[in-house]
């Protein structure tokens, strides 16, 4: 069964420019976290969707988006991007059949460089 | 809120020892799962081995296993018969049981170098 994948793998953008991020689960996954890791502030949770609903959210501003279409797969998107946003994004899915804490499977990441 | 302490911010072992990597972690929850991650340089985050509060008796998955002690918070990560390919970090992570529970709180890590 093939992993988790994003898209794309490395990224450079300039500040002000925004930026879309892309997940595929592994099949049958139905619940897409993100997260940003980044050396000063370590590995944050951004989001979760499942079932095209963000269910649970962390401590980032609104301009940190996602959404997760109806195949499970899951955009990340960040808009008026700043210095600061220069990370490792994670993609991670699980089952989540009974949302209960289910072991979540990471992707490869995304490295956003921005200048 | 809950939290994950990873003192070792690195730690050397011999190729063939064992080795075991530290976490305390705090939740007033009596619900929660621990998780141990390893990231190698490419970046992914790998699953080693989980943890549920409930669970009797300590994990294993092969050369992993994990000392878990509830009355002290210690979820430790023991690494027998290191391997040069163990070299990487390694963190660990706690969820919270409940509700719908999604988020990882994760430790700061610790760097793992296997010797020759």
């Amino acid at each position: 069964k093939a992993g988790v994948t994003q898209t794309p793998r490395y990224l450079i953008k300039t500040r002000g420019q925004q930026v879309t991020l892309s997940c595929s689960p592994i099949s049958g996954h139905r619940s897409v976290s993100w997260y940003q890791q980044t050396p000063g502030q370590g590995l944050q949770f951004l989001f979760e969707y499942f079932s095209e609903t963000q269910r649970n959210k962390g401590n980032f501003p609104g301009r940190f988006s996602g959404r997760q279409f109806s195949n499970s797969r899951s955009e990340m998107n960040v808009s008026t991007l700043e210095l600061g946003d220069s990370a490792l994004y994670l993609c991670a899915s699980s089952l989540s059949t009974s949302g209960m804490g289910e072991t979540q499977y990471f992707g490869p990441g995304t490295r956003l460089l921005v200048l | 809120a809950q939290k994950i302490t990873q003192t070792q911010p690195g730690m050397f072992v011999q190729e063939k020892e064992a080795v075991t990597l530290d976490c305390t972690y705090d939740t007033s929850d009596p619900s929660y799962g621990l998780f141990w991650y390893k990231q190698p340089s490419s970046g992914e985050m790998i699953f080693l081995i989980y943890q549920g509060s409930y669970d009797q008796q300590n994990a294993t998955e092969g050369r992993y296993s994990l000392n878990f002690q509830k009355a002290r918070k210690s979820a430790n990560l023991v690494i027998s018969a290191s391997q040069l390919g163990d070299s990487a970090m390694y963190f660990c992570a706690m969820i919270l049981l409940t509700g719908t529970a999604s988020k990882l709180t994760f430790g700061t890590g610790t760097r793992l170098q296997v010797t020759l």
